[in-house]
C-alpha cells in the first residue's frame, strides 16, 4: 500500500520567514495530494490540495509543488504569522480507492 | 450549511464496555471515511463506507471493530470490549464523490475516546 514520509517533524521560524514542509510517497498511482492544518484539539482543515496533472498551485501565502518523477511534494508558507502555528499533515490518495494516507505531521511554531 | 457532525465529542468507557461513535456527513455527501489519531501521531485510515456498503475496511482491526452507514441515519463506528489501547481521537470525514476519484474530504470535530 501507499506510504507517506513527512519532514521535518518540528519546524520553528520567526514571524515573516518562510516555512517549507516536504513529503514523499511510494505509490506511483497516487494522484491527489492534500495538505491539512490541525490546531490543538481541533479537526484537520484542508488548506490546499493538488492533483497530479499540475506541478504547482498557489493560494495567497500558501503554495504546493509536486514532482511526480521523484514522488515528492512540498508545502510552502510565505510571510508566516503566529496564527500559522499548528500541526500540518500531508496526504496522498488515488490509484485504487479514495482513502487518504497521511504523513506523521509537522509541528510548525511561528514566533513573534 | 452544517459541516460534518460527530457525537459524542468526548466518550469515557471502562475496559470491556462498548463504544459507539456517530458521524453525520455534510449535506449531499454519501461517502464517509473513519480515521484514528493516536496522541501526537498522524491520522490512520480505518474504513470507507457509502450508504449501506463498506467499500474498504483494510485499516480496521479484524476483531472488536465494526462500522456501518445505513440508508437512513448517521454512520456508526462500534468498538466492542474496549481496551486502553483504543484510547484515541476518532475522526470521520465525508466527500461528495469517491470510488476511484478522490474528492475533497471534510473532517468532523472528532470523538475523543478515553478507556479507563
Amino acid at each position: 500500500g501507499e506510504n507517506v514520509e513527512q519532514h521535518p517533524s518540528t519546524l520553528s521560524v520567526q514571524e515573516g520567514d518562510s516555512a517549507v514542509i516536504k513529503c514523499t510517497y511510494s505509490d506511483s498511482a497516487s494522484n491527489y495530494f492534500p495538505w491539512y492544518k490541525q490546531e490543538l484539539g481541533k479537526r484537520p482543515q484542508l488548506i490546499i490540495d493538488i492533483r497530479s496533472n499540475v506541478g504547482e498551485k498557489k493560494d495567497q501565502r500558501i503554495a504546493v509543488t509536486l514532482n511526480k518523477t521523484a514522488k515528492h511534494f512540498s508545502l510552502h508558507i510565505t510571510e508566516t504569522q503566529p496564527e500559522d502555528s499548528a500541526v500540518y499533515f500531508c496526504a496522498a490518495s488515488g490509484g485504487r480507492v479514495s482513502t487518504l494516507t497521511f504523513g506523521k505531521g509537522t509541528m510548525l511554531l511561528v514566533s513573534p | 450549511n452544517a459541516g460534518v457532525m460527530q457525537n459524542p465529542r468526548h466518550l469515557v468507557r471502562r475496559r470491556g464496555q462498548e463504544a459507539r461513535l456517530r458521524c453525520s456527513p455534510m449535506k449531499g455527501h454519501s461517502h464517509v471515511y473513519w480515521y484514528r489519531q493516536l496522541p501526537e501521531e498522524g491520522l490512520k485510515f480505518m474504513v470507507y463506507l457509502q450508504k449501506e456498503n463498506i467499500i474498504d475496511e483494510s485499516g480496521m482491526p479484524k476483531e472488536r471493530f465494526s462500522a456501518e452507514f445505513p440508508k437512513e441515519g448517521p454512520s456508526i463506528l462500534r468498538i466492542q470490549q474496549v481496551v486502553r489501547g483504543d484510547s484515541a481521537a476518532y475522526f470521520c470525514a465525508s466527500s461528495g464523490q469517491g470510488g476511484y476519484f478522490t474528492d475533497t474530504q471534510y473532517f468532523g470535530p472528532g470523538t475523543r475516546l478515553t478507556v479507563l
